[in-house]
């Protein structure tokens, strides 16, 4: 079975600054697809970014990118110029290229504190 | 991505109550899923909701606790059953819906937020 794990059960970072939030996951197939999420105080879980295992290009979305590692099984995401409305929790997840939308596996998440 | 509507968003329950959570989705799906996520943790897939047949649930949840609903493309319940103080958690409502790039991705409702007493 696949594993998510998010090591930082809680990160902070200064507004305008620069943070990267660490996330390793345990599989044994090739082909899949990683996310993050972000969960404000509001609860509403918002996607962040996605990347797909094939793809060797780093996914970018304005100021969040991520660094893929497929080889080290490692997603990192990178908060860039970070800004008060980034605090939230953050989950990220996998989900195999085989498997429905409902073999979604969520890490413990990371909840980001940023520091005006 | 779907707009999704989920009801009451928070509630206080009194032990050994039921409670029937709502979730409107503003575009005709196939599936939807209905999440737990318990104080302080990640999220736990409960069921997936089929419209016309009876939901799927994942281990450890099961009909008599978690019944749900799903009359048509757009719209479920989930109803939580005799609750328990351990059945306080967040309960979100979702589906997949395009997203980056055109990719299906899972799209989550704002969650209904239970406290049991």
């Amino acid at each position: 079975a696949q594993t998510v794990t998010q090591s930082q059960p809680e990160m902070s970072v200064q507004e305008a600054e620069t943070v990267t939030l660490s996330c390793t996951y345990d599989t044994s197939e090739s082909d899949y697809y990683l996310f993050w999420y972000k969960q404000p105080p509001s609860r509403q879980m918002i996607l962040v970014i996605r990347q797909e295992a094939y793809k060797q290009q780093n996914a970018t979305e304005n100021r969040f990118s991520v660094n893929f590692q497929k080889a080290a099984k490692s997603f990192s995401l990178k908060i860039s110029d970070s800004q008060l409305g980034d605090a939230a929790m953050y989950f990220c997840a996998y989900r195999s290229s085989s498997g429905s939308a409902r073999q979604l596996t969520f890490g413990s998440g990371t909840q980001l504190t940023v520091l005006p | 991505s779907a707009v999704i509507s989920q009801k009451p968003s928070r509630d206080i329950c009194q032990r050994g109550t039921s409670l029937t959570i709502q979730c409107q989705v503003d575009s005709q799906v196939t599936m939807m899923f209905w999440y737990r996520q318990q104080p302080g943790q990640s999220l736990t897939l409960i069921a997936t909701a089929n419209q016309g047949s009876e939901a799927t649930y994942e281990s450890g949840f099961v009909i008599d606790k978690f019944p749900i609903s799903r009359p048509n493309l757009t719209f479920s319940t989930l109803t939580v059953s005799n609750m328990s103080p351990e059945d306080s958690s967040i309960y979100l409502c979702s589906v997949v819906s395009p997203g980056f790039s055109g990719a299906n991705v899972l799209t989550f409702g704002a969650g209904s937020r239970l406290t049991v007493l």
